[in-house]
């Protein structure tokens, strides 16, 4: 069976400090990966995606992953934590079975502390 | 250029009325989603369609909630005889899908609320 699981549904850091937001998945195919970011009552936001080539991508805002696939991991990091990049992130996995299957883990809520 | 748009961007209506939600796709995208996120809560699968293909309506949860697609564009999102647990933010996404990559992108949805 094909699963996301994001490993904290709170994570607070303060400003400059790194952010590490955890996600592993479980795919019998060979998936893509996403991050989305949605800030407070706004749509959300494609922040980076893994599609089988390099296996640390970078994205908008300072963010970059990593795919790992012998932890299964995605995690999503960023050297130094901004008070504009508390908002909700989404862990994402697609694949291809003949048509594109989507699954969004629950969602991991950054808080930024001054 | 221009993005997912949806309609209304905030509903308001009374248990067992019918509802109409409508996204508008960024033009040339085949794909098209509708999620659901209640408060608090991750993204729920709804509905997928691609292309002229036949829909992938494994997630939707009651034979309440249908949707179409026009066209191959403009997709109405229907849920009759509301109930309070139908309150939530539905929202859509189009894509144009490659061989290995299903970006979406979303638009900013729209809160149903069911009193």
């Amino acid at each position: 069976a094909q699963s996301v699981t994001q490993l904290d549904s709170h994570v607070s850091v303060s400003e400059g400090t790194p952010v590490l937001l955890r996600c592993n998945y479980s795919s019998s195919y060979s998936p893509s990966l996403f991050w989305y970011v949605q800030h407070p009552n706004k749509g959300l936001q494609l922040l980076l995606k893994y599609t089988s080539a390099a296996t640390l991508v970078k994205g908008i805002n300072g963010f970059e992953a990593e795919f790992k696939k012998s932890e299964t991991s995605f995690h999503l990091t960023k050297p130094s934590a901004h008070m504009s990049d508390a908002a909700e992130y989404f862990c994402v996995v697609s694949y291809n079975t003949g048509g594109f299957k989507t699954i969004f883990g629950a969602g991991t809520r950054l808080f930024v502390k001054a | 250029g221009a993005g997912v748009s949806q309609s209304p961007s905030n509903k308001v209506t009374e248990k067992g009325k019918d509802v109409e939600l409508r996204c508008d796709p960024i033009s040339g995208h085949t794909a098209l989603y509708w999620y659901r996120q209640s408060l608090g809560q991750g993204l729920e699968f709804l509905i997928y369609f691609q292309g002229n293909s036949a829909p992938d309506k494994s997630g939707l949860p009651s034979d309440r909630f249908s949707a179409e697609r026009t066209g191959g564009s403009v997709s109405t999102l229907t849920i009759q005889r509301t109930q309070q647990e139908d309150s939530a933010v539905y929202l859509c996404a189009s894509s144009s899908p490659v061989q290995r990559a299903d970006t979406q992108y979303f638009g900013p949805g729209t809160r149903l609320t069911v009193l």
